[in-house]
């Protein structure tokens, strides 16, 4: 597509449910990010792919959280348990081969979760 | 370690003044890049510029312009004649060469800009 596309664009869940958000990169973009926002703060970096491989998962704040790419496209980033505490906007950005941010990959309009 | 500070939590003007969004950032790396996104409503982060540490030169585009300072580790961000559909909240962000290019962000400026 045109732009990062990510569903869904709302999801409320109850404490101690399992959610999946799902980021769809610009099409043959190599590079996938994703940020989680807190309310009134800046993005914080969770996990990084090159085409299917998670090289840098140093930002997942715990072991609920969960990442994959399996075919190096659509990427599904996997909360476990949620905690109040995971409430915030869960943003994807993507890049073409050798650009990276060096270029600003293009972000989605995100995720917000809100849990209850 | 990375840190990107944006002292001003939020900035109110009216149309036409002219604004100047600050940060400073900290970085122990010789090569790095700096950024500037704008994020509306609407929630998308929107790329307004990238520079790299070894280009202080001074940008312009339109009616902004970045203002770029190693010696005081600043990348400053002008509005000139601003405008209400400028307003948003404003990040500066830094990435370090090489790696995974991740970006570390500040906390952002909220910008309101009244008719």
């Amino acid at each position: 597509g045109a732009g990062v596309s990510q569903s869904p664009r709302y999801k409320v869940a109850k404490r101690g449910q399992d959610v999946a958000l799902r980021c769809d990169p610009i099409s043959g973009h190599v590079s996938l990010f994703w940020y989680q926002q807190a309310l009134g703060q800046g993005p914080e970096f969770l996990t990084y792919f090159q085409n299917e491989a998670q090289l840098d998962k140093s930002g997942l704040p715990s072991d609920r959280f969960f990442a994959e790419r399996p075919e190096g496209s659509v990427s599904t980033l996997k909360i476990q348990r949620t905690q109040q505490e995971d409430s915030a906007v869960y943003l994807c950005a993507s890049s073409g081969l050798g650009t990276g941010p060096n270029y600003g990959y293009t972000f989605g309009s995100g995720t917000r979760l809100t849990v209850v | 370690a990375q840190k990107v500070t944006q002292a001003q939590t939020e900035i109110s003007v009216v149309e036409k003044e002219d604004v100047t969004l600050d940060c400073v950032y900290e970085t122990r790396d010789t090569t790095y890049y700096l950024f500037w996104y704008k994020q509306p409503p609407s929630g998308e982060l929107v790329f307004l510029i990238r520079r790299n540490s070894f280009d202080e030169q001074n940008e312009i585009s339109g009616r902004y312009s970045w203002n770029f300072q190693k010696s005081t580790s600043s990348f400053n961000f002008t509005i000139t004649a601003s405008q209400v559909v400028d307003s948003a909240v404003y990040f500066c962000a830094l990435s370090e060469g090489g790696g995974t290019d991740k970006l570390i962000f500040g906390t952002g400026t909220r910008l309101q800009v009244f008719p």
